[in-house]
């Protein structure tokens, strides 16, 4: 089962930000919280990760709470190609579990003209 | 650098045919791995290979046989195919053990089986 919580779907206007939630209650200081997203049946895209910290790249930031039990994806100026479904994964930093990714049923995301 | 490629894009199956997808990675990744997504679902594991003449099987591997001869190929097997197998199926590589390592995903293959 997904160690992850999201809500299935969200709508946010077009040139706002895209806030989504992850909620990981079970987190051990062994994982790390990963982010992908899925546009219209294609491979899924990586996105972003981060273990305790803060992270941001050309595409987004994740922040994670201090606690760790909760993450936000944000999106800071949404454009219709951001319209997919996110996924947000708890993966193990070594071993056997390393190596794969355990999906949920991630959040649509509907951009909005 | 293709990345990770998969052929092909869409196939039809009757009922107890047989058939190959192909995958195969130009990035020189140790771990290849096989995902299945069905409408409306995430994705799930069937096999993975952590270096080649090396595989094991993931969540639903039933019906479906993997090899790894070479680093770059990872093909899927069905042996018989079944209308549950009817589904979009993924292929992913990524470089060693850590899970700072991103996986990249093919761009997937639609299979349907009559």
């Amino acid at each position: 089962d997904a160690k992850t919580t999201q809500p299935p779907s969200m709508d946010c206007a077009e040139g706002r930000a895209a806030n989504l939630p992850c909620n990981h209650s079970t987190i051990s200081g062994n994982e790390y919280v990963y982010w992908y997203r899925q546009i219209h049946s294609q491979g899924p895209q990586y996105i972003i990760h981060g273990l305790k910290n803060n992270e941001t790249n050309e595409m987004a930031s994740l922040i994670i709470t201090e606690d760790r039990k909760s993450s936000t994806l944000i999106l800071p100026h949404a454009t219709l190609r951001d319209t997919a479904v996110y996924y947000c994964i708890v993966r193990p930093i070594s071993g056997a579990g390393s190596y794969q990714l355990t999906f949920g049923k991630g959040t649509k995301l509907s951009v909005i003209p | 650098n293709a990345g990770v490629t998969q052929t092909p894009k869409f196939q039809v199956l009757k009922t107890g045919q047989s058939m190959t997808l192909q995958c195969a990675q130009d990035m020189n990744h140790e771990y290849m791995s096989w995902y299945r997504q069905d409408p409306g679902m995430g994705l799930r594991l069937i096999h993975y290979s952590v270096g080649a003449g090396i595989t094991d099987q993931g969540e639903v591997p039933n019906g479906y046989n993997v090899s790894r001869s070479t680093t770059e190929d990872f093909p899927l097997r069905l042996l018989s195919a079944a209308p549950s197998q009817t589904s979009v199926y993924f292929c992913a590589s990524t470089q060693g053990s850590s899970g700072a390592n991103v996986l990249t995903f093919g761009a997937g293959s639609r299979l349907t089986v009559l």
